[in-house]
């Protein structure tokens, strides 16, 4: 079955700490993102990448850095520069033909910092 | 930049039809797109509307206005599974170099029996 993982689905580090968030797809999609989202909040575009070894900034790209080195992998390092990491962190993919409109989002991670 | 409005909540019976409306202003607008997200969730791809009308899929159907800078998303015959989060989110043209879509905040749809 295609689809996109996310690993692990809870994640607790102490404060200071990098930690680096997982995101596989087999789904042979070329665009990857990552995605922030607090408690009753929209998504927050933190970075994406059209290409492997390509990426650009999102939003909210403060305090984390990502990595393209292979299609199907697209991982997230939250830094102990980001000042409020706890969160739900969703990656997503999509298709050149669908273009970004219709995304395919992972399960996501739950990251807790205290 | 982006902003995008929705109601943050709305509710409805089992049933009904529920329209969740959603108003942006952008540069470089391209098209509208709407995601549901049930608790705890992935956002699901619902629909998406590049040109002015309505488009239907089976219960839920979304409109755009574009010279409203507006569009909704209506959901008919109301079931409890509808309970969840609806997001819609603007793609916007090639030349602004964004190749990624903005989110609204989210509606959050209750249904009761």
């Amino acid at each position: 079955d295609g689809g996109i993982t996310q690993s692990p689905k809870y994640l607790f580090r102490k404060e200071g700490q990098n930690v680096t968030l997982s995101c596989e797809q087999n789904l042979n999609h070329d665009a990857m993102y990552w995605y922030r989202q607090d408690p009753g909040q929209g998504l927050r575009l933190i970075y994406y990448s059209q290409i492997v070894n390509d990426f650009q900034k999102g939003d909210i790209a403060e305090g984390y850095s990502v990595s393209r080195e292979k299609k199907e992998s697209f991982p997230l390092t939250v830094t102990s520069a980001q000042k409020n990491p706890t969160a739900f962190y969703l990656c997503a993919s999509s298709t050149p033909r669908q273009g970004v409109y219709e995304q395919y989002f992972g399960p996501g991670t739950r990251l807790t910092v205290t | 930049g982006q902003s995008l409005e929705q109601p943050s909540e709305v509710t409805a019976v089992e049933g009904a039809i529920v329209q969740i409306n959603c108003t942006y202003q952008t540069s470089g607008f391209y098209g509208l797109s709407w995601y549901q997200q049930h608790d705890g969730g992935a956002p699901t791809f619902l629909s998406y509307n590049a040109l002015d009308g309505l488009e239907e899929t089976g219960r839920f159907s979304s409109f755009l206005s574009r010279s409203d800078s507006y569009g909704y998303l209506l959901l008919q015959e109301l079931q409890m599974k509808d309970s969840a989060s609806y997001f819609c989110a603007v793609r916007q043209t090639m030349d602004t170099g964004r190749r990624a879509l903005t989110f609204g905040s989210g509606t959050r749809l209750q249904v009761q029996p």
